[in-house]
């Protein structure tokens, strides 16, 4: 069964930090790969998403992931946070394949906030 | 385009009652639907997912159950709510796994 591993619970960064958030999947076949946001009082939105090709991947508001498949990982990045991306960040997994029902498993999240 | 519609948005229940909670999907045909739960520090939980009319798979043991009767309507019940089921209950659909759109969720609080 696929899992998904979100090391961080709750980052709290000063405007204009870098951010990293780590994300680990545990499956053995080939899956697609997202991160989701959910702002205070809002729905979830895609961020980005990894299917294949290059393994950095560039998403909205400058976020961008990098996919290692060694290490199972697709960790969120962005080089200057500003107050606005106080959220919960969510990586999430699925699973291709011939019977791929698209489950989508989601890591606990991380909630950022982003002192101004 | 496609839409998908949840409700209620907020609902407070005492324990023992009855749970129905609606979803339906607007702009596709035959879409794969979830449930999921979004409980305090713990994450999105998968509950249910559905592949067809009357196909639904749950992922955990639990309180709850689903129902798909018609193509683009999925439903979340409970005969009996207990404390434990209080959360955000979120709805999403997909068409070939590749995206996701989710509802705009239904808190409830059991009381």
């Amino acid at each position: 069964a696929q899992s998904v591993s979100q090391h961080n619970h709750h980052v709290i960064l000063s405007e204009a930090a870098s951010l990293e958030l780590g994300c680990n999947y545990s499956y053995g076949g080939t899956v697609n790969l997202f991160w989701y946001v959910q702002y205070p009082g809002q729905h979830l939105q895609l961020l980005l998403k990894y299917f294949s090709g290059d393994p950095l991947v560039k998403g909205i508001k400058g976020f961008e992931a990098e996919f290692i498949k060694s290490k199972f990982s697709f960790n969120l990045r962005k080089p200057s946070v500003q107050w606005s991306d106080t959220a919960e960040y969510f990586c999430a997994v699925n699973a291709r394949g011939s019977s791929n029902t698209g489950k989508l498993i989601f890591g606990q999240g991380t909630t950022l906030q982003v002192k101004p | 385009s496609q839409t998908i519609h949840q409700w209620p948005a907020t609902l407070v229940q005492p324990v023992g009652s009855p749970l129905s909670l609606e979803c339906t999907v607007e702009g596709t045909s035959n879409p794969n639907l979830y449930w999921y739960r979004q409980a305090a520090g713990r994450g999105l939980q998968l509950l249910f997912y559905s592949v067809g009319i009357g196909q639904i798979s749950s992922e955990v043991p639990q309180n709850l159950s689903a129902s798909r009767p018609q193509d683009r309507q999925f439903i979340l019940s409970s005969k009996k709510l207990l404390l434990s089921d209080s959360g955000f209950y979120l709805c999403a659909w997909s068409a070939t796994g590749d995206g996701y759109t989710f509802g705009s969720g239904t808190r409830l609080t059991v009381v």
